[in-house]
């Protein structure tokens, strides 16, 4: 199985702050078609998760511009550009090249 | 797209559960769909996924489960299920019901966790 290993666990954030959340994976996401096969979530508190950036760093519908991915082969990063009050809530990394899918930790961020 | 989970609830350990998760908005026979769920305070867990009839119908599951958990559907009424037998203390969790839509080439890796059903309690307790 992939593991993921997300860092830092715990992100206390400024409003209007940068913010940075890495990923890493126990073996290459990276396929020959070119595509690395890496997703991220936010599980907002009390809500059920929703995909935020598909395939390493594609934004998933209706996700603001603040939010972008990048990296590549095993590893991966989520930015923030400039962090809002909404933005807080469990983001996790999720390997998509692969059965059985296998997700990070969970990184929790607080303002 | 809506889904809604339904079916969790208190049980003993070695007892069985059986969760629906039946969907509006998009095209379930054509749907794969996967479980997903949290143990209380934890991080997501794959339970596992089933394809389209059209890709096959065929089902995968996280090893531990395998053999003890079971996923099927009723395209005739828009409704995903998941069978849980000799259940342990340790499956309490919430359950996510998960629709899978390939956001890059089709067939080509696993597709992305698009949307999510609000989730349903199981909690497995003596």
């Amino acid at each position: 199985d992939i593991v993921m290993t997300q860092s830092p666990l715990s992100l206390p954030v400024t409003p209007g702050e940068p913010a940075s959340i890495s990923c890493r994976s126990s073996q290459s996401l990276l396929h020959r078609n070119g595509n690395n096969f890496l997703d991220w979530l936010l599980q907002k508190p009390g809500q059920s998760p929703q995909l935020l950036i598909y395939l390493g760093s594609n934004r998933a519908s209706g996700v603001p511009d603040r939010f972008s991915g990048s990296g590549s082969g095993t590893n991966f990063t989520l930015r923030i550009s400039r962090v809002e009050a909404e933005d807080v809530g469990v983001y996790y990394c999720v390997q998509a090249l692969q059965t059985p899918r296998t997700f990070g930790q969970g990184t929790k961020v607080e303002i | 797209e809506q889904l809604v989970e339904s079916g969790g609830g208190l049980v003993k350990p070695g007892e069985s559960l059986r969760l629906s998760c039946t969907v509006s908005g998009f095209t379930f026979s054509r749907a794969w769909m996967s479980w997903v769920r949290q143990a209380p305070g934890k991080g997501l867990e794959w339970v596992g996924r089933l394809k389209s009839r059209g890709a096959g119908g065929t089902t995968d599951y996280a090893a531990p489960l395998k053999g003890r958990f079971i996923i099927s559907r009723d395209d005739s009424k828009d409704t995903l299920f998941l069978q849980m037998n000799s259940l342990k203390t340790e499956d309490t969790a919430v359950y996510f019901c998960v629709h899978l839509i390939y956001s890059g080439a089709y067939g080509v890796g696993e597709p992305q966790f698009a949307s999510w059903g609000q989730g349903t309690l199981v909690t497995v307790s003596s």
